[in-house]
């Protein structure tokens, strides 16, 4: 039972490059979402979904892009990518309990 | 604006000792979650308190509730080095999807010193 997996651990960008933040899950859990974390700022959501096929914004939405095609996965797509946008990235998952987080991806936009 | 404000912000303190953490929050909600994180890591969940609760317990951790004053409080007792890190508190809001959108605080730093 691998949990949520997130990939890739570390990752480095140049200033309007675009990639996808991989997660997926192994439970079934029906809720998925992802966070950024920032000194100081504790975890600030940016997308979640409750479902296959359904999605929706978070606190901190701008520059990012999720879908949910699969109950087992819930990629992060970052548009173009931006200095302001270095953090690290966790994805969870919950089943109408506790959240089950991923170990997160370290993200450098240069 | 994130929903869950935590207090205090670092809290040091010798093994064997009790950790009290607070947190309060602005809107209805429909449960309050306590979650660790050790440095670098991911989080992990401790315990979740639903709205119609007011204490609930797990091991040598202590959760209370109090829906009035939108307040929550999350109790170590006997604390071992090995807790040592930040804890956050988190809820789901009343009007949302219940558990499909949480806001955390900012979390308390905890140390505990051998």
């Amino acid at each position: 039972n691998a949990g949520v997996t997130q990939t890739p651990k570390f990752q480095v960008l140049k200033t309007g490059q675009s990639m996808t933040l991989q997660c997926a899950q192994d439970m079934n859990h029906e809720y998925m979402s992802w966070y950024r974390q920032d000194p100081g700022m504790g975890l600030r959501l940016i997308h979640y979904s409750v479902g296959a096929g359904i999605t929706d914004q978070g606190e901190v939405p701008n520059g990012y892009n999720v879908s949910r095609s699969t109950t087992e996965d819930f990629p992060l797509r970052l548009l173009s990518a931006a200095p302001s946008q270095t953090s690290v990235y966790f994805c969870a998952s919950s089943n109408n309990a506790g959240y089950t987080f991923g170990s997160g991806t370290r993200l450098t936009v240069v | 604006s994130q929903q869950g404000e935590e207090d205090p912000q670092a809290l040091s303190i010798q093994e064997g000792e009790n950790a009290t953490m607070n947190c309060s929050y602005k809107t209805s909600i429909n449960n309050l979650q306590w979650y660790r994180q050790n440095s670098g890591r991911g989080l992990v969940h401790l315990i979740l308190i639903r709205s119609n609760e007011r204490e609930k317990h797990s091991g040598r951790l202590r959760v209370t509730l109090d829906t009035s004053k939108k307040s929550s409080s999350l109790l170590i007792t006997a604390s071992r080095a090995a807790d040592t890190a930040s804890y956050f508190c988190a809820t789901a809001y009343a009007g949302g999807t219940s558990y499909g959108k949480l806001t955390f605080g900012q979390g308390t730093i905890l140390t505990v010193h051998p």
